[in-house]
């Protein structure tokens, strides 16, 4: 099994550029999420998915956008880019239970 | 809202000497408290999720313990290989499926 799996591993964008990070899980997890770890602020949910065709907002969502077509694929949308949104960015997924959550590696997004 | 604080920030220890990181939370009937080890560059691992006080669970050289208001990860005679950040969260059984993850604990194991 991959786990998790994130790419790209870093990316730079400019203001205003669009981009999409991937996620994908091969254990067949039915919830799926995404964080973005900024330093001293600790790890705050952006959106998670409880199924496919299932989405729903976390504590930061504003800038992002998220869909679950599939149980394995859950990608991250930053429709305009800004320089708030620097951060590194983290996927995972678990049971409905969120017992055990597992994380991938990880993007680190600039915004120049 | 759920609330989580961790303490303390950072703590340097020598190899073998133990200590307690302290996770302490607010939250409207609590579903589960996870705590996950990351290491610098990586995604958080897990390592235990606790459901009521009174519950503990250990692994290695961590045991975790889990009251009404806080959780203590203890640390029995460390290795540097347990210097990483230590993360707290909660889910609230108002929360749905939202973690809230504390700001973690910085641990330093010198040899």
């Amino acid at each position: 099994n991959a786990g998790v799996t994130q790419t790209p591993k870093f990316q730079v964008l400019k203001t205003g550029q669009s981009m999409t990070l991937q996620c994908a899980q091969d254990m067949n997890h039915e919830y799926m999420s995404w964080y973005r770890q900024d330093p001293g602020m600790g790890l705050r949910l952006i959106h998670y998915s409880v199924g496919a065709g299932i989405t729903d907002q976390g504590e930061v969502p504003n800038g992002y956008n998220v869909s679950r077509s599939t149980t394995e694929d859950f990608p991250l949308r930053l429709l305009s880019a800004a320089p708030s949104q620097t951060s590194v960015y983290f996927c995972a997924s678990s049971s409905p239970s969120l017992d055990e959550q597992y994380f991938g590696p990880g993007t680190r997004l600039t915004v120049t | 809202e759920d609330q989580v604080t961790q303490s303390p920030e950072a703590l340097r220890l020598q190899e073998g000497e133990s200590s307690s990181l302290n996770c302490s939370y607010t939250v409207s009937g609590l579903r589960g408290l996870f705590w996950y080890r990351q290491d610098p560059g990586k995604g958080p691992e897990f390592l235990f999720t606790l459901y009521s006080a009174g519950e503990e669970k250990e692994k290695e050289r961590l045991k975790a313990t889990l009251t009404k208001k806080e959780s203590f990860l203890h640390i029995t005679a460390p290795k540097p290989e347990d210097s990483a950040t230590y993360l707290c969260a909660v889910v609230g059984g108002g929360s749905n499926y939202k973690l809230t993850f504390g700001k973690g604990t910085l641990l330093t194991v010198n040899p």
